[in-house]
């Protein structure tokens, strides 16, 4: 089964470092990774996405992600943190493969906070 | 880019009651939509998927009778929760995936917050 882990519930960074949030996954074909950002009481907005090609995806907001299939990981990174960063990250793994109409399995969340 | 909304952004209701949630996909075409609850500081739990044209599908432990799915047409979904209880409060998020010129991404509405009193 898919499934899909993140293993901080909360990162800090201070505004101007880089910031990782870490995503691992398992799927039994090829991963369809993807990073979707929550603001409080918002719907969630896509970030990037990893069907195939590079491995390094760049995304909205300066983000990007790593796709790494030996570790079997996406984490999500950003070289310099902003204070509007600071928001609720999901990463989500599509269940199965061909076609895109299969549903998202989320992992629980990562709550990323920027201090000034 | 593709836009997805939710009407409305928030209803409270008494207890007994129901509820109607839309979910339109503004600049594209769902034949499917996807239908999630988020709890406080959790993850979004898939409920059903909705179809353009046949029946829902729902998860299982999700009450097809409780929580009634209708896709009318391509562009719409609706979610209504009926007989609302205050344990069903929370946060609904639809989603549409948008098919097409390369692009296989969900979309998601901006969500419905839901009180039953």
């Amino acid at each position: 089964a898919q499934s899909v882990a993140q293993p901080e519930d909360q990162v800090n960074v201070a505004e101007g470092n880089p910031l990782t949030v870490k995503c691992t996954y398992s799927v039994s074909g090829n991963p369809y990774l993807f990073w979707y950002v929550q603001y409080p009481n918002r719907g969630l907005q896509f970030l990037l996405k990893y069907i195939t090609g590079d491995n390094l995806v760049k995304g909205s907001y300066g983000f990007e992600a790593e796709f790494n299939k030996s570790q079997t990981s996406f984490h999500l990174k950003k070289p310099s943190a902003l204070v509007s960063d600071s928001a609720l990250y999901f990463c989500a793994v599509r269940e199965g493969y061909g076609g895109s109409q299969g549903n998202l399995i989320f992992g629980k969340g990562t709550k990323l906070s920027v201090k000034p | 880019g593709a836009v997805v909304s939710q009407h409305p952004s928030r209803v409270i209701c008494k207890s007994g009651t129901s509820v109607k949630i839309e979910c339109r996909s503004l600049d594209f075409q769902a034949t499917t939509m996807f239908w999630y609850r988020q709890f406080p500081k959790q993850s979004l739990m898939l409920m059903a998927t909705s179809n353009e044209g046949s029946k829902a599908t729902y998860e299982q432990g999700v009450e097809k009778d409780k929580f009634l799915i209708n896709h009318a047409s391509l562009t719409l979904s609706t979610l209504t929760v009926t007989s609302a209880h205050p344990e069903d409060s929370s946060f609904y998020i639809c989603s549409a995936p948008r098919t097409g010129q390369g692009t296989d991404t969900q979309y998601f509405g901006p969500g419905t917050r839901l009180t039953v009193l």
